[in-house]
């Protein structure tokens, strides 16, 4: 079955500054990569999502990139705001086989003011 | 409309006890699937609904766990025989069809003492 690794496990950065997060999976017919925020208590809320026959995707201040030949796709939140600290974590789904989302560990972001 | 709703929000049941845990999901939508989430960690796939039939449960650790959605809504999970393990976060989630957009409930907090 589908297997997603995610890295780093903890990433500080400051204020304004970029943080990247990076995926990789193992079935090559998985064919959509959603991420999900998760405050502290909170459920896991869907901030962008990219389907295999795209390369990258932005949204404002958030972008994902994807590599098919590697099986690796990445976050890109710009311009890092306080509020941006959180869990993320990124998912992976094909068409065929387990037809649920198979998600990565998660990555707690930590923005400094 | 109304998001996915799970109840109860916190359950607290001593080892060896059944518990029944509740999701309703986004009105119209076919797909439904239940997580489980300790600390630390990403969700873990349990079962998948499509309309009214489990697609896949695999994910479900053993036979003390059962999941009906008898008329293709409301879906319930069982735990029987409950175990100290089995302490996480119950998350629930719908979507339109098997590979668009998950939206998650709060959850429900399960302690097994």
């Amino acid at each position: 079955g589908e297997n997603v690794e995610q890295h780093p496990s903890t990433l500080s950065v400051q204020e304004g500054d970029s943080a990247v997060i990076k995926c990789t999976y193992s079935d090559s017919a998985s064919n959509y990569f959603p991420w999900y925020k998760q405050e502290l208590g909170k459920r896991p809320q869907l901030i962008i999502d990219i389907r295999s026959n795209v390369g990258e995707k932005k949204d404002q201040r958030i972008a994902v990139t994807l590599n098919k030949t590697a099986k690796h796709f990445s976050l890109h939140i710009t311009e890092t705001q306080p509020e941006d600290s959180a869990v993320y974590f990124c998912a992976a789904i094909s068409d065929t086989g387990r037809r649920a989302l198979t998600f990565g560990s998660g990555t707690r972001l930590q923005v400094q003011p | 409309g109304a998001g996915v709703s799970q109840t109860p929000s916190n359950k607290v049941t001593e080892k060896g006890k059944y518990v029944e845990l509740r999701c309703d999901p986004i009105s119209g939508h076919t797909a439904l699937y239940w997580y489980r989430q300790s600390l630390g960690q990403g969700p873990e796939f349990l079962i998948y609904f499509q309309g009214t039939g489990a697609a896949d449960d695999s994910g479900l650790p053993n036979d003390r766990f059962f999941a009906v959605r008898p008329e293709g809504s409301v879906s319930t999970l069982k735990i029987q025989r409950t175990e100290r393990g089995d302490s996480a976060v119950y998350l629930c989630a719908s979507s339109l069809q098997g590979t668009s957009p998950l939206h998650f409930g709060n959850g429900t907090r399960l302690t097994v003492t």
